[in-house]
């Protein structure tokens, strides 16, 4: 499993800014996939989760109706819209592959990218 | 929205200890409970999924325990590789979310 993030970088308050994430070494339309965040030297966010077909999606309520997850199975491809940035927007975006669901478990992000900072500030 | 609250928020420990990091979730989660451990610049890594279940791959020093709202990681005998930062992630239901983190640091 192969996942590397990019878009990221610096950006204007009230801007917008899309991340990718491109997938490699698994069936990508097989799983759900999720962007997790980390604030320079705080915890993890969880942000968005998004489903193998793509119908369903979910969002931190930090992000909801800012940031939009999807994706595009042909291209084994992640997105991230994010507009109307913030200075706590600021973070490492990680993207994350779920786990095999199962009856047991499920919505654990299992393989991570490397990440792609992003930085909001004037 | 689940809260998780992990304790404590840092840990002074040495090689040979054993360390046990506590996870108390806001309502129920069953035992919808993962553990992960991160490294300075990295990406984190799944350590326990499903509250007691061990990845394939991890060292059995590690072990995870609890269901409902209380849970705990313990490590049997710290190796120098274990200084690190660990989370709990709840898979629960959605907003998925984190504890705030756990650092252990060398005594």
């Amino acid at each position: 499993v192969q996942l590397a993030e990019s878009g990221g970088g610096v950006v204007q308050p009230g801007r917008s800014l899309r991340l990718s994430c491109a997938a490699s070494g698994f069936i990508f339309s097989s799983y759900g996939m999720h962007w997790v965040r980390q604030a320079p030297g705080k915890g993890l966010e969880w942000v968005a989760l998004i489903w193998d077909t793509g119908v369903n999606k979910y969002y931190a309520d930090s992000v909801k109706g800012r940031f939009t997850i999807s994706r595009d199975n042909s291209k084994n491809t992640l997105y991230l819209q994010m507009s109307s940035l913030r200075a706590e927007d600021s973070a490492v975006y990680f993207c994350a592959r779920d786990t095999e669901c199962t009856s047991t478990n499920c919505y654990m992000p299992e393989y991570w990218g490397h990440g792609t900072l992003v930085t909001v500030s004037s | 929205d689940i809260q998780m609250t992990q304790s404590p928020s840092s840990l002074s420990a040495s090689v040979g200890d054993r360390v046990t990091i506590t996870c108390r979730a806001s309502q129920s989660i069953s035992s919808y409970l993962n553990w992960f451990q991160q490294k300075p610049g990295r990406a984190p890594k799944v350590l326990i999924y499903a509250a007691s279940n061990l990845k394939s791959g991890v060292p059995s020093r590690f072990s995870g325990s609890g269901s409902g709202t209380d849970f705990t990681l313990t490590i049997s005998s710290l190796q120098p590789e274990d200084f690190a930062t660990y989370f709990c992630q709840q898979s629960f239901s959605t907003p998925l979310s984190f504890g705030q983190g756990t650092k252990l640091e060398i005594k």
